[in-house]
């Protein structure tokens, strides 16, 4: 089954809105990673949380893990249509050597 | 570096035949792992190995065989390919390590028809 659930499974945004995404597990992870898939390519990695309620940054995008390292989050600030993509978060379980949980992805459209 | 290169890029199969898709890493990377990508059904992981001569099963693994003998290949082997396994292949790669894990390098995927 589903290790890990994303939501929302699509978004449509207007250029300058805000997005968040959603990831939940149903078990403690060790770490989760989060990726991003252009259309047409494959996924690249972005960032990785590993400490309990750890938040980082890069420009417009926030991660959050959250205290329980069971959910995750990652925010855009005033989207822009570079950020088009599918956006995934991989938990690891360290009892499970070697293997991500991948969530389902989000589709993120962004309107000019 | 190539990073992780795949073979081929597309390929179209009738049903019943059988095929390779190739990965190889040159970033000495220990894990190794194969995911197909459906719409609307995310990543889903069909085999993974975390060093040569260990594989273990995914999600998916069933009509899928894998082997490493190598520390830079990972080949996936479809047995008799069936429309179900239309699909996008890739093949990724990361840095051992425990209980975090690496960050995981992705190929550029194989797009396979099944027929």
């Amino acid at each position: 089954g589903q290790q890990v659930m994303q939501i929302p499974q699509y978004q449509h945004v207007q250029e300058g809105e805000d997005f968040t995404t959603y990831c939940n597990s149903s078990t403690t992870l060790s770490n989760i990673q989060w990726y991003k898939q252009r259309p047409g390519g494959h996924p690249v990695f972005l960032i990785q949380l590993v400490k309990s309620g750890e938040v980082k940054k890069q420009k417009r995008l926030t991660f959050q893990f959250g205290e329980a390292k069971k959910n995750s989050s990652l925010h855009i600030t005033a989207t822009q249509t570079t950020d088009v993509g599918t956006y995934f978060c991989a938990g690891h379980r360290g009892s499970t050597l070697g293997r991500l949980y991948f969530g389902r992805g989000t589709q993120l459209t962004v309107w000019p | 570096n190539a990073g992780v290169t795949q073979t081929p890029k597309f390929q179209v199969l009738k049903t019943g035949q059988s095929m390779t898709l190739q990965c190889a890493q040159d970033m000495n990377h220990e894990y190794m792992s194969w995911y197909r990508q459906d719409p609307g059904m995310g990543l889903r992981l069909i085999h993974y190995s975390v060093g040569a001569g260990i594989t273990d099963q995914g999600e998916v693994p069933n009509g899928y065989n894998v082997s490493r003998s190598t520390t830079e290949d990972f080949p996936l082997r479809l047995l008799s390919a069936a429309p179900s396994q239309t699909s996008v292949y890739f093949c990724a790669s990361s840095k051992g390590g425990a209980p975090v894990i690496a960050e995981q390098f992705f190929g550029p995927g194989t797009r396979l028809t099944v027929l």
